[in-house]
């Protein structure tokens, strides 16, 4: 079992709606939690960063961390097409420096 | 605009062949990074480098090797040892602080001739 678990997709979703990406985690130590996206033949970029629980919004994007139920969620709201790339989740346990990967999940927004 | 550079964009390799990859930063960041991206998998640590002129294997080190004499430049190199080098490169940043994130560059896509 890996032990970050994220669904590779493709996601396929129409312009506008909600679109909620997910990960599922074994290490109850982990404590750090960042989203990427990462556009085709280029480097991931950071959308989200959270310390410990709870949710922390940045416009059209939402991330939530339920750590009793050791998952991960990043929301997009009015999803745009600009918004297709590769979603990627990392965890760390007390630094940055040994973060540990979700595969990604291919999201598509048809206009 | 502060950044990270990676060069080249592709590369390609003859059997038998060392090559090496390119990692510029101007961000003023102490810590650097070296994964490997593969299809359908996360990214996975090669090396990393926390201060100038010391560095320390990641999950996969075998078969590469790093230098970091400069704050600003941590070059990776792909030896003959590494079977299997085709994959996309990508070069990280971040500060020493735990709670900064890492900054990525645009990768470098090594191919076998």
């Amino acid at each position: 079992q890996k032990e970050v678990e994220q669904d590779p997709g493709p996601l396929s979703v129409p312009e506008g709606a909600i679109v909620s990406l997910n990960c599922t985690y074994s290490n109850s130590a982990f404590q750090y939690f960042m989203w990427y996206r990462q556009y085709s033949r280029k480097g991931p970029e950071l959308l989200m960063y959270t310390y410990s629980s709870g949710n922390k919004e940045d416009g059209r994007f939402t991330a939530q961390v339920d750590k009793s139920s050791k998952y991960i969620s990043l929301f997009i709201r009015d999803s745009q097409p600009s918004d297709s790339a590769t979603y990627l989740c990392a965890m760390s346990v007390d630094s940055n420096y040994q973060l540990i990967w979700g595969a990604g999940t291919k999201l598509i927004i048809k206009p | 605009d502060g950044g990270i550079t990676q060069s080249p964009k592709y590369l390609f390799r003859k059997e038998g062949q060392n090559v090496t990859l390119s990692c510029e930063q101007n961000l003023n960041h102490d810590a650097m990074y070296w994964y490997r991206q593969d299809p359908g998998q996360g990214l996975r640590l090669i090396y990393y480098s926390q201060i100038v002129n010391d560095f320390q294997k990641g999950d996969i080190a075998e078969g590469y090797s790093v230098s970091r004499e400069k704050k600003e430049s941590f070059p990776l190199t792909v030896t003959s040892a590494q079977k299997n080098p085709t994959a996309f490169y990508l070069c990280a940043s971040s500060t020493q602080a735990s709670n900064q994130p890492q900054h990525f560059g645009d990768g470098t896509r090594l191919s076998i001739l």
